[in-house]
């Protein structure tokens, strides 16, 4: 069984940069087509924020283009996003997806001083 | 901006029928679309529940089942039970790019 674990500093600086990964056990990764990373503010729907490919191709959110950067780590099992210039409106659950049909718990990101 | 549009509730009771819908701003949807379904409860991980507008994952219900209806993605549930309230998004490809629907509550009542 497939298993996804997000981690990161659960509270980022506002203008800093939010730093995650997604360590994948019970497969590997290599199996994977697509990493993906979703998140959700607080009471409110998800939003897709883009995806990494196995051999290392990106699509990203035109909305957050600009600030993403995903990689993946295939020695580690694991694949990473970072969001720069963050906002309070960065504030959200964050969670990591493969293929989109395995997904992590999800992990709080609160963007405050 | 794509805009991917659900219904914001419905009301099922149990035992009964329902059907969600995904519908898009760029206009019909199609198979190309690739439309996934999430099943969300509070406090919970989004699961899978549907991808490419009608395939079940192996852990779905039978009672779930996907499809496309009036230019639109759907979702239909056939025999509600209490525990299928919850929260249900759609998400559509758009080439590269994914868009996520709204979400619609789903109350058995």
């Amino acid at each position: 069984q497939v298993q996804l674990q997000e981690s990161g500093p659960g509270l980022v600086k506002p203008s800093g940069t939010l730093s995650l990964t997604c360590a994948v056990s019970g497969d590997s990764i290599t199996n994977t087509d697509w990493c993906s990373w979703v998140r959700q503010p607080p009471g409110k729907g998800l939003e897709w924020i883009g995806e990494l490919s196995h051999s290392g191709g990106t699509n990203y959110n035109p909305s957050l283009k600009s600030r993403v950067t995903m990689s993946l780590d295939r020695s580690k099992q694991q694949f990473s996003l970072m969001l720069s210039s963050v906002t309070a409106g960065d504030t959200a659950i964050y969670y990591c997806a493969r293929n989109l049909d395995d997904w992590g718990q999800g992990t709080l990101v609160t963007v405050s001083s | 901006q794509t805009v991917v549009t659900q219904e914001p509730s419905l009301t099922v009771s149990p035992g009964g029928t329902v059907t969600l819908t995904c519908g898009s701003s760029t206009g019909a949807v199609t198979s190309t679309y690739d439309a996934h379904w999430f099943q969300q409860k509070p406090g919970q991980a989004p699961r899978a529940l549907i991808s490419g507008t009608s395939n079940k994952h192996s852990w779905t219900p039978a009672r779930f089942s996907g499809s496309l209806l009036g230019g639109k993605a759907a979702l239909t549930l056939s025999g509600a039970q209490p525990e299928d309230e919850a929260d249900y998004y759609c998400l559509l490809s758009y080439g590269g790019s994914w868009v996520f629907g709204g979400g619609t509550k789903v109350t058995v009542l």
